[in-house]
């Protein structure tokens, strides 16, 4: 059974400071990992995809790096702001329609 | 567009009767996704469809139907309702399933029973 682990399972960082937490996964059968934002009563919603030749992603103060020989990706979140609170889920694709997610990471920024 | 819909958005039931929950999605995606989401668990694959006629189960199949007779489309069924099935639902498409292809999520449906 293929595992995808998330950590830290929760973090709580003032406003301001710059974070990251650690997606890992199968070094082997990768096709793609996504990141996704999940928001407390909201759905997810898609941040990045990263591939195998893919570099470093960045969306304004999130970035997204990725390791596929050893199996993980960091997010980074820079300058965090209160409205970056949320769940960050990573979810690996083998390559078979069965994505496997992870049980996220629980950011919470303080003003 | 709306995107991908789910209703009810609340439900329960009482151990052993059945009920769909409905997933519907107007971007012409191929691939629609069924996932459950319990405390401390990640989301876990139900089933999933690669077009219209075409479905396969995921990691946790059991107690669950599904059904793709149109790309629109994409029921759960819940046959006899037991209280391991007390979950939040959610339903999920993409243009095909595969590479760079991100799943868009509905709402979700927040499932009771007793």
């Amino acid at each position: 059974i293929l595992n995808v682990e998330q950590s830290p399972q929760s973090l709580h960082v003032q406003e301001g400071d710059s974070t990251n937490f650690t997606c890992s996964f199968p070094s082997s059968n990768f096709y793609a990992l996504h990141w996704y934002r999940w928001e407390t009563a909201k759905s997810p919603e898609a941040l990045f995809v990263m591939t195998l030749n893919g570099d470093e992603k960045k969306k304004g103060r999130i970035s997204a790096t990725l390791n596929t020989k050893e199996g993980y990706s960091y997010l980074y979140i820079k300058g965090s702001q209160p409205e970056d609170s949320a769940t960050y889920l990573c979810a690996f694709d083998p390559g078979t329609y069965k994505y496997i997610f992870g049980t996220g990471t629980r950011l919470k920024v303080l003003a | 567009n709306a995107g991908v819909t789910q209703t009810p958005k609340f439900q329960v039931l009482k151990t052993g009767q059945s009920m769909t929950l409905q997933c519907a999605q107007d971007m012409n995606h191929e691939y629609m996704s069924w996932y459950r989401q319990d405390p401390g668990m990640g989301l876990r694959l139900i089933h999933y469809s690669v077009g219209a006629g075409i479905t396969d189960q995921g990691e946790v199949p059991n107690g669950y139907n599904v059904s793709r007779s149109t790309t629109e489309d994409f029921p759960l069924r819940l046959l006899s309702a037991a209280p391991s099935q007390t979950s939040v639902y959610f339903c999920a498409s993409s243009p095909r399933g595969f590479d760079t292809d991100t799943q868009y999520f509905g709402p979700g449906t927040r499932l009771t029973v007793l």
